[in-house]
């Protein structure tokens, strides 16, 4: 059975930190890694790994995979409160029939 | 904008009375899928559709049913809600199948079951 786990679950953070939020994988047959947002509202993307070692770029938001240790870290310099929310990565394989979500990293932002 | 819009976003039903939450989309996308997500827990995959073609996951209860009439709609009926069924319920589209596309979900329909 695919398994992602996501570390820590929960962080809190004051604004102006950086954190470092970890997502590992087992999936058969992996095709790619995705991280969403998630707010009082369903999730929303922000990126889709497939390569290892290329680092993804959104504004404060980063992340990179690393096939060869099965994981992947998101990135966020310069935390705001609006950073607040819980963070999903997900692992999907070949087939595309299936995409494992983890239990999410709950982070909060303190003014 | 183009958008995966879900209705109602809140519906309390009676525990035994079927409740239908809908679903529609105008991005044309060929992949719509209905996760369940509970409190403090990652969503959990019901069914998803790609194209016409129903792919029902193994563990989901036949209590849950879903229809997707044309591209654009996809309905998912609940028969018979339990106490346990109340969840927030989104539902997702893809232009392609997982992993070679991103899901895009809508907002959520929170169900509360009484």
């Amino acid at each position: 059975e695919d398994k992602v786990v996501q570390s820590p679950l929960s962080l809190v953070v004051h604004e102006g930190d950086t954190v470092t939020l970890n997502c590992s994988y087992e999936v058969t047959n992996f095709r790619s890694l995705l991280w969403y947002k998630q707010e009082k509202k369903a999730p929303t993307f922000l990126f889709m790994l497939t390569s290892s070692g290329i680092e993804k770029k959104s504004g404060r938001l980063s992340s990179i995979l690393d096939k060869k240790e099965l994981s992947s870290i998101l990135n966020i310099t310069a935390t705001q409160t609006g950073d607040s929310a819980i963070y999903l990565c997900a692992g999907t394989e070949t087939s595309g029939s299936r995409l494992t979500f983890g239990e999410g990293t709950q982070l909060t932002v303190n003014p | 904008d183009a958008m995966v819009i879900q209705n109602p976003r809140y519906q309390v039903t009676q525990f035994g009375k079927p409740v239908t939450l809908s679903c529609s989309q105008t991005l044309n996308h060929n992949v719509m899928y209905w996760y369940q997500q509970k409190s403090s827990q990652a969503p959990k995959l019901l069914f998803h559709y790609y194209d016409k073609d129903f792919n029902n996951e193994a563990d989901t209860p036949d209590n849950f049913q879903s229809r997707r009439p044309n591209t654009s709609f996809c309905f998912l009926d609940i028969r018979s809600p339990g106490l346990g069924d109340a969840a927030m319920y989104l539902c997702a589209t893809s232009s392609l199948g997982f992993g070679y596309s991103p899901l895009h979900f809508g907002n959520g329909t929170r169900l509360t079951v009484t």
